[in-house]
């Protein structure tokens, strides 16, 4: 519905385990961003990437990697991950980081449960 | 100070009454401002811009008073589909969310 699309949905990992998360835009946007939601918690903005480059890290752990290979794609890469961690976590695209007009379309997350 | 601060409620109402909510934000040169509905284990979706004029969308309407810096959102007749958290998003150059104001309608 959104364009913004997420796999897998639902995800449950041991601490020693390495997966990633994927995220994909059919919208033709050139910004794309990873949020961290803890339950009944506000949305924490992990990164941003703007035309495939990295243009925010938000003092996020060395456990989460993104990668951006292309304007379309965005991935979270996971490893040695904590129980804390567990939260849903949702990827949203944008015409371009720094729009002033920017409308941000939100992908439907994926539920991530650290054992 | 946070840069966009929101009353997290929660609020609570009957199905039939107006509510409002205030969204505060610190940035002067902030240039354009939305309100996002997110419900329960869901994403954020866009509900409404919020234009300097004010802007209505059906029960919905926006307002933005730039002098006090801060926007609104008036629900009228509200319905129990309105229960969600309702997200303030303003953009300065970038988008800051705030942390959300939740809603819920009772019968």
């Amino acid at each position: 519905e959104t364009g913004v699309t997420q796999t897998p949905r639902h995800l449950v990992m041991g601490m020693t385990n390495k997966k990633s998360l994927k995220c994909e835009q059919h919208l033709g946007h050139n910004a794309m961003y990873w949020y961290k939601q803890s339950a009944k918690k506000p949305l924490e903005l992990m990164f941003v990437y703007n035309f495939k480059e990295q243009t925010e890290n938000n003092s996020v752990p060395s456990r989460f990697s993104p990668e951006c290979p292309n304007s379309s794609h965005l991935f979270l890469h996971l490893h040695t991950l904590q129980p804390e961690d567990s939260a849903l976590y949702l990827c949203a695209s944008s015409q371009e980081e720094t729009g002033n007009t920017d409308t941000q379309y939100f992908g439907p997350g994926t539920r991530l449960t650290v054992l | 100070r946070k840069e966009v601060e929101q009353d997290p409620g929660p609020f609570n109402v009957p199905e039939g009454a107006t509510v409002a909510f205030n969204c505060t934000y610190s940035n002067s040169a902030s240039q354009s401002f939305f309100w996002y509905r997110q419900d329960c284990r869901k994403e954020p979706k866009l509900l409404m811009s919020v234009y300097s004029s004010g802007n209505e969308d059906g029960r919905f309407t926006a307002q933005l008073n730039r002098a006090s810096q801060y926007i609104s959102l008036l629900i009228r007749d509200s319905k129990l589909s309105d229960s969600a958290t309702y997200l303030c998003v303003v953009n300065a150059g970038k988008s800051t969310f705030g942390d959300g104001t939740t809603l819920t309608v009772k019968p």
